[in-house]
C-alpha cells in the first residue's frame, strides 16, 4: 500500500503572496505523479502529470517540480489570487500499466482578498 | 454537455433501500472509475472498468455493485448500505492507452447519506 502525504493540510495567504506546498511519496517503482485542483462544489481538474526526475511543469502562475529519487513534488503558486482558493491533491501511480492512483488528503488553500 | 456527468448529485437513503448512481462521459474515453471520499480521508479507488471490463476491484463490500454497459456509462448499484457508507462518490474517466500518465477527468460527485 502506498502512502502519499501532503503538507500543510491547509493554509491561508494574502492575495498577491506566493506559496508552495509539498507532496511526499514512496520513491520505489515510481511511474507518474499527478496534481489536481479541486474547487468546492466542482469536480477535481488535472493540473499536471509528471513522470521524469527533475521534471518541471508550468501552467500560468502555477508550477510543479518532481524529485523521484527522494520522493517528493512541490507545487508553487505565484501571486495568489482569490480564484486559486481550492484543495490541491497529488496522487501517485502504482506502476506501469496500473490504473491505481493513491491520493494524498490534499492541501486546502484559502486566498484572502 | 460537460465532460463527465453524475446523477443524482445528492441522495439520501435508508439502510434497506436499493438505489443507483449514474455516470456518463462525453469525452470518448474507454476507462471509467468509481472513487469514494469519506470525511477526512483521501480519495479511494473502488472500481475501474477498461473497455467495459472490470480491471480493478479494491476489496469493496458486495453491497456496492458496479455496472458498465458501454464505454460511456457507469453505474454503482447500492443495497443494504450502512451509515458509514455516507460519502462523496466520484466518477472519473480516462483514455486507456494513456494509463498511467493520462489524467483523470472527474464528475462533480454524488453526495450519499445513509440513514
Amino acid at each position: 500500500i502506498l502512502n502519499v502525504e501532503q503538507s500543510p493540510q491547509s493554509l491561508h495567504v494574502q492575495e498577491g503572496d506566493s506559496t508552495n506546498f509539498t507532496c511526499s511519496f514512496p520513491s520505489s517503482n515510481f511511474y507518474a505523479l499527478h496534481w489536481y485542483r479541486w474547487e468546492t462544489a466542482k469536480s477535481p481538474e488535472a493540473l499536471f502529470v509528471m513522470t521524469l526526475n527533475g521534471d518541471e511543469k508550468k501552467k500560468g502562475r502555477i508550477s510543479a517540480t518532481l524529485n523521484t529519487k527522494e520522493g517528493y513534488s512541490y507545487l508553487y503558486i505565484k501571486g495568489s489570487q482569490p480564484e486559486d482558493s481550492a484543495t490541491y491533491l497529488c496522487a501517485r501511480n502504482w506502476g506501469a500499466g496500473s490504473y491505481q492512483l493513491t491520493f494524498g488528503k490534499g492541501t486546502k488553500l484559502s486566498v484572502i482578498p | 454537455e460537460t465532460g463527465v456527468t453524475q446523477t443524482p448529485r445528492h441522495l439520501v437513503m435508508g439502510m434497506t433501500n436499493k438505489k443507483s448512481l449514474k455516470c456518463e462521459q462525453h469525452l470518448g474515453h474507454n476507462a471509467m472509475y468509481w472513487y469514494k471520499q469519506s470525511a477526512k480521508k483521501p480519495l479511494e479507488l473502488m472500481f475501474v472498468y477498461s473497455l467495459e471490463e472490470r480491471v480493478e476491484n479494491n476489496s469493496v463490500p458486495s453491497r456496492f455493485s458496479p455496472e458498465c454497459p458501454n464505454s460511456s456509462h457507469l453505474f454503482l448499484h447500492l443495497h443494504t448500505l450502512q451509515p458509514e457508507d455516507s460519502a462523496l462518490y466520484l466518477c472519473a474517466s480516462s483514455q486507456t492507452d494513456r494509463v498511467p500518465t493520462g489524467e483523470l477527468f472527474f464528475g462533480e460527485g454524488s453526495r450519499l447519506t445513509v440513514l
